[in-house]
């Protein structure tokens, strides 16, 4: 079975562009958690999908981000513009429904390293 | 979620059993207490759960006394693969979205 995967795994820009990145997560897993580390520091949650519908979002820095996860399976995380600070590594992690298992185990995928010049 | 505790960095050698420990002394009745490992430019990945007693999986064992306020993951025979940071977590985790806190770690470095 395929473990998350992340898309790019890495990806220079420059100030003020916009970036997108993707996550694919396991099959049939409802669950999708964005997390962070920027430099120096811990990782950090972003936000949390149910299917298609964002359930916390509590970890978003700004307005300059924008995540989505349209149908339910592959999510999209868009910073734009983006920042220096925004500079780290990007991690997507899924987790099956609890009702299919007794907890709720988040398998990561191997990140996207953004750097913003 | 309960604040956890770890030492920051740990050495050993090829072949020793390693054993680091976690305080947690505010975890909650409904908390469970989850171990994970991260290698450089790879994301966390998931090595063993525990509520309370004893867990043994094909990579780890999980030792958590009577009061849960510490636990104790345990490496047998470890080699220079294992050389990775691992993240002690409490958490609620029978239920699903709830965010992962990670602190610092405890960085781990085996030699020959």
């Amino acid at each position: 079975e395929a473990g998350v995967t992340q898309f790019p795994s890495h990806s220079v820009i420059e100030k003020g562009q916009t970036v997108t990145l993707r996550c694919d997560p396991i099959s049939g897993h409802d669950n999708l958690y964005w997390y962070r580390r920027v430099m120096g520091k811990e990782i950090k949650f972003l936000l949390h999908f149910v299917k298609e519908s964002k359930q916390d979002e509590s970890g978003m820095p700004n307005n300059r981000f924008l995540a989505e996860r349209t149908g339910g399976t592959y999510s999209t995380l868009k910073v734009q513009p983006a920042e220096l600070e925004d500079s780290g590594v990007y991690f997507c992690a899924s987790s099956q429904d609890t009702a299919s298992s007794s907890t709720d185990t988040q398998y990561f995928g191997p990140g996207t390293r953004l750097t913003v010049l | 979620l309960a604040k956890t505790t770890q030492p920051i960095s740990m050495d050993s050698y090829e072949g020793q059993e390693v054993n680091i420990t976690c305080s947690h002394n505010n975890i909650a009745t409904n908390d469970y207490i989850t171990w994970y490992q991260q290698f450089p430019s790879q994301g966390p990945r998931f090595i063993i759960q525990g509520y309370k007693t004893k867990v043994t999986n094909e990579v780890a064992s999980l030792f958590i006394p009577a009061d849960r306020k510490s636990s104790t993951l345990s490496l047998p025979r470890v080699s220079l693969s294992d050389t990775a940071v691992y993240y002690c977590l409490v958490g609620p985790f029978n239920q699903a979205g709830t965010a992962l806190i990670f602190g610092k770690g405890t960085t781990l470095s085996v030699s020959s």
